[in-house]
Formats: C-alpha cells, structure tokens, sequence
C-alpha cells in the first residue's frame, strides 16, 4: 500500500523550530519528486516546498523562503522539512504529498 | 489570495450534474497539466483527476476533468450526498521554481 506518514508537528513559541519529518512506503521513493503542502485552519491549500528525486531541484513559496528547508534521504525513504523563525501565520496542517497520494498531515501551531 | 481562481460554492440536487472551473495563467495552467482533488471533511486531498483528464484506478467516470489554454474544468455527474466535499484544481511545475500552485477549493453542496 503506497503510505505517507508525517510526523514532528507541535505547539512551538514564535522565533522557535521545528522539524518536520515524512515517512513514506509502498512506491519506490527515489523516484519522484516530493513536496510539503500547508493547509491553515479553514483554509485552502498553499504549496510550501518542494525537491526533486536527487535533492538536484528545490523550490520554496515566497512566503517561507530563507526560513525553512526541504530535504530528503532516499535510503531512509523520507522527506524532511527543517522550518526556523516560525511565524503564528505558519500554523496549519503540513502535509507531505507525492501530487498523487498525500499523507494525513501533521499540525504545527505557533503561538506563545 | 490564491494563484488559480475557481469559485467559492456550487451546488446541485442529487442526481444532477454540476461543474467547477479552475482559471490561472500561461505559466500555470497553460504549460502544465492540471489535476483535481476532493477533500472530505477532516480527511487529506484526494487525486480525482490528473494530466487534465484521466482518471486514477478506482475513481468512477462520474467525474471528468477538461483543459482549454488557461482554463480546467471538473464535472460530476450522478450527484450524490457523500460528493459534498471541497474541490481544488492544482498544477505542479516540474522545475520546481514554482512547486505547486493551487485554486481557493469550490465547496460543493448536494441539496
């Protein structure tokens, strides 16, 4: 069963990190790129970050440029997502997504 | 403000046809493929369109998804009560220089 299971998410004060982290199964990992997407409370789905098979291609929304930071490990078949500085208007639900399959999402709250 | 524009709400009776349009730009959806998901209540997206039209294995040809230039369209036919859900189109640039690029999601409600 292709599986994407996030985890790392919390409460973390304004200016605080946290590191994200994404487990995936069931398809052969390094063959895709793969991307966090970030959905706040009631809202809609705002892509945050993305990296390419060989970690050789990597985009950030302007929104958390220079503050977070993709990564993967294909022999641990994981995605990562190092997020610093964080912000109250980083709170949402961060999912990691292979466009085809998403995971459930892990919630990050910011907030002191 | 989302970069694909694509209505708030829709809504239809059970058993009619409703669709949902997705408008962007050249460097969105005019040079890439659009893809659609459904997201139920308090569940993840979910693919039910990808490369403008086809259908992943287990999703019922109740729904289509079609392109012209900058523009995409979902359609569901047979409405029924357990189609309500948000919908969102969305594109995803290869490059990467843009990632992903998402409409505000259409909430649609069976009457």
């Amino acid at each position: 069963e292709v599986q994407l299971v996030e985890s790392g998410g919390g409460l973390v004060q304004p200016g605080r990190s946290l590191r994200l982290s994404c487990a995936a199964s069931g398809f052969t990992f390094d063959d895709y790129a793969m991307h966090w997407v970030r959905q706040a409370p009631g809202k809609g789905l705002e892509w945050v970050s993305g990296i390419s098979w060989n970690s050789g291609s990597i985009g950030y929304a302007d929104s958390v440029k220079g503050r977070f930071t993709i990564s993967r490990d294909n022999a641990k078949n994981s995605l990562y997502l190092q997020m610093n500085s964080l912000r109250a208007e980083d709170t949402a639900l961060y999912y990691c997504a292979k466009s085809d399959i998403w995971g459930q999402g892990t919630m990050v709250t910011v907030s002191s | 403000q989302s970069v694909l524009t694509q209505p708030p709400s829709v809504s239809a009776a059970p058993g009619q046809k409703v669709t949902i349009s997705c408008s962007g730009s050249s460097s969105n959806i005019g040079n890439n493929y659009v893809s659609w998901y459904q997201q139920l209540p308090g569940t993840a997206p979910k693919l039910l369109i990808y490369d403008n039209n086809k259908r992943p294995s287990g999703i019922p040809d109740r729904f289509s998804g079609s392109k012209s230039g900058t523009s995409a369209t979902l359609g569901i036919t047979g409405l029924q009560t357990g189609d309500e859900a948000d919908y969102y189109c969305g594109t995803w640039d290869s490059s990467l220089s843009a990632g992903g690029v998402f409409g505000g999601g259409t909430k649609l409600t069976v009457l």
